[in-house]
């Protein structure tokens, strides 16, 4: 079984903030998380990935509360594109990830 | 900057078919490689990873395998193709360290006649 959950389905309307969590309560102290999404029939786009602080890139930020047990993926303007499922993963090594069936996103107009 | 290239994107193959599917990395070295499969509206399953040439590690037992002839070159192969090797295969790398992220191709649809 997959290390995290997520919610199966999202909305967001276009131009806010789209918020997604990600339960991963019995990660283990050396276990980064990772936010993948696909977009249909792609293979999938890494976005951002961290251990125990906050992250931020070009893409995304990554909140993970301090007990590390969740963590929240922020795109800060969706637009239509971000529509994609999203897949929060935990694992300490990249040959030990573990995929769940994520959560898909719906951006709309 | 590293590109990753996966060919084809689509293939159709009658059941007890052989099937090679290549993927190649540029712009890296040594890296990791990775081969997925992705049934329909499920996560990603890992088949082979790979550390370096001619080193494949296998994480399901089935009828596949997989080749690392040259250090940018992942192949995976089958002899007979079952119906239930039907699915979207993915390849993927990744830098050595163990928390880099992995960077996947367009992948290949298969399905098996």
């Amino acid at each position: 079984d997959a290390k995290t959950t997520q919610p199966t389905s999202m909305d967001c309307a276009e131009g806010r903030a789209a918020n997604l969590p990600c339960n991963h309560s019995t990660i283990s102290g050396n276990e980064y998380v990772y936010w993948y999404r696909q977009i249909h029939s792609q293979g999938p786009q890494y976005i951002i990935h961290g251990l125990k602080n906050n992250e931020t890139n070009e893409m995304a930020s990554l909140i993970i509360t301090e007990d590390r047990k969740s963590s929240t993926l922020i795109l800060p303007h969706a637009t239509l594109r971000d529509t994609a499922v999203y897949y929060c993963i935990a694992g300490d090594s990249n040959y030990q990830l573990i995929w769940g069936a994520g959560t898909k996103l719906i951006i709309k107009p | 900057s590293q590109t990753i290239h996966q060919w084809p994107a689509t293939l159709v193959q009658p059941v007890g078919s052989p099937l090679s599917l290549e993927c190649t990395v540029e712009g890296t070295s040594n890296p990791n490689l990775y081969w997925y499969r992705q049934a329909a509206g499920r996560g990603l399953q890992l088949l082979f990873y790979s550390v370096g040439i001619g080193q494949i590690s296998s994480e399901v037992p089935q009828n596949l395998s997989a080749s690392r002839p040259q250090d940018r070159q992942f192949i995976l192969s089958s002899k007979k193709l079952l119906l239930s090797d039907s699915g979207f295969y993915l390849c993927a790398w990744s830098g050595a360290f163990r928390e880099q992220p992995q960077h996947f191709g367009d992948g290949t649809r298969l399905s098996i006649l």
